[in-house]
C-alpha cells in the first residue's frame, strides 16, 4: 500500500514563481525522501532528509520535515520550465523499504 | 557512470501472453529493485533483491509474475499470463548497499507495458 500522499495532486506556476509541495504520511519513519520524474522517463533523486533533521536545502530546493505532523513540504524556488514533471515523496520504513507516495504533477508556464 | 539499463523500452501484448523484462544495474550495485507503476501514481515495490537473494516480494502476484536475478547482477521480471490490469511501467532500480537511512535509488528508464 502506498503511504504518502501528496498535496496538491497538480500544480501550475508561471516561469519564476516558487512552487510548494506537500507530503504527509502514516507511520514512522527512518528518512524520507524527494524524486522527480519527467515524462516518460526513470525516477531521478532530489534529496534525503533524515527523521532527526527540520530542513535541509539543496540549490534551489528546499525540504522540510515535521514528525510531529508526519509531514513534509518540497520548495523549488525561482521555477524553470525544466522543472515541469511529477514530484514523489518516499518514505523508507525499517531498514530496507521505500513507499512512494501518488505524486503531484507540476508544470512551468513560460 | 552507466546508469540503469532496462529493455525493451516499450511493449505491446494481448492477454494470456507472457512478457519478459530485463535489468542491467549500476555496476557494483547489490540491492536490485523492481517496481510498478500505473498509470497516475506512485512506483509500488514488487521485489526487492540483495546479490542474488530475496529480500522482499511481499508484494508480487506470485500466481502469475515471477524474477530472478542470477549471479547477482542482471535480473529479469516475468508475467505469465498477462492480464489487462499489468498495463504499467515497470520500473528497476538499483542501491549500492543494502537500502538503509542514507540510501539512494538510481532508477532506469522503464519498461511500458500494454495490454490488450
Amino acid at each position: 500500500s502506498q503511504q504518502g500522499e501528496e498535496d496538491p495532486q497538480a500544480l501550475s506556476i508561471q516561469e519564476g514563481e516558487n512552487a510548494t509541495m506537500n507530503c504527509s504520511y502514516k507511520t514512522s519513519i527512518n528518512n524520507l525522501q524527494w524524486y522527480r520524474q519527467n515524462s516518460g522517463r526513470g525516477l531521478v533523486h532530489l534529496i534525503l532528509i533524515r527523521s532527526n533533521e527540520r530542513e535541509k536545502h539543496s540549490g534551489r530546493l528546499r525540504v522540510t520535515l515535521d514528525t510531529s505532523k508526519k509531514s513534509s513540504s518540497l520548495l523549488i524556488t525561482a521555477s524553470r520550465a525544466a522543472d515541469t514533471a511529477s514530484y514523489f515523496c518516499a518514505t523508507a520504513q525499517g531498514a530496507q523499504k521505500l513507499v512512494f507516495g501518488q505524486g503531484t504533477r507540476l508544470t512551468i508556464n513560460p | 557512470e552507466a546508469g540503469v539499463a532496462q529493455s525493451p523500452r516499450y511493449k505491446i501484448i494481448e492477454k494470456r501472453q507472457s512478457v519478459a523484462f530485463w535489468c542491467n544495474p549500476i555496476s557494483g550495485h547489490a540491492t536490485l529493485y523492481w517496481y510498478q507503476q500505473i498509470l497516475g501514481q506512485g512506483p509500488k515495490l514488487l521485489i526487492q533483491f540483495q546479490n542474488n537473494g530475496v529480500v522482499d516480494d511481499s508484494q508480487l502476484p506470485k500466481d502469475r509474475f515471477s524474477a530472478e536475478r542470477l549471479k547477482g547482477v542482471d535480473s529479469t521480471l516475468k508475467i505469465q499470463p498477462a492480464k489487462l490490469e499489468d498495463s504499467a511501467v515497470y520500473l528497476c532500480a538499483s542501491s549500492f548497499r543494502l537500502a538503509g537511512p542514507q540510501e539512494t535509488q538510481y532508477f532506469g528508464p522503464g519498461t511500458r507495458l500494454l495490454v490488450l
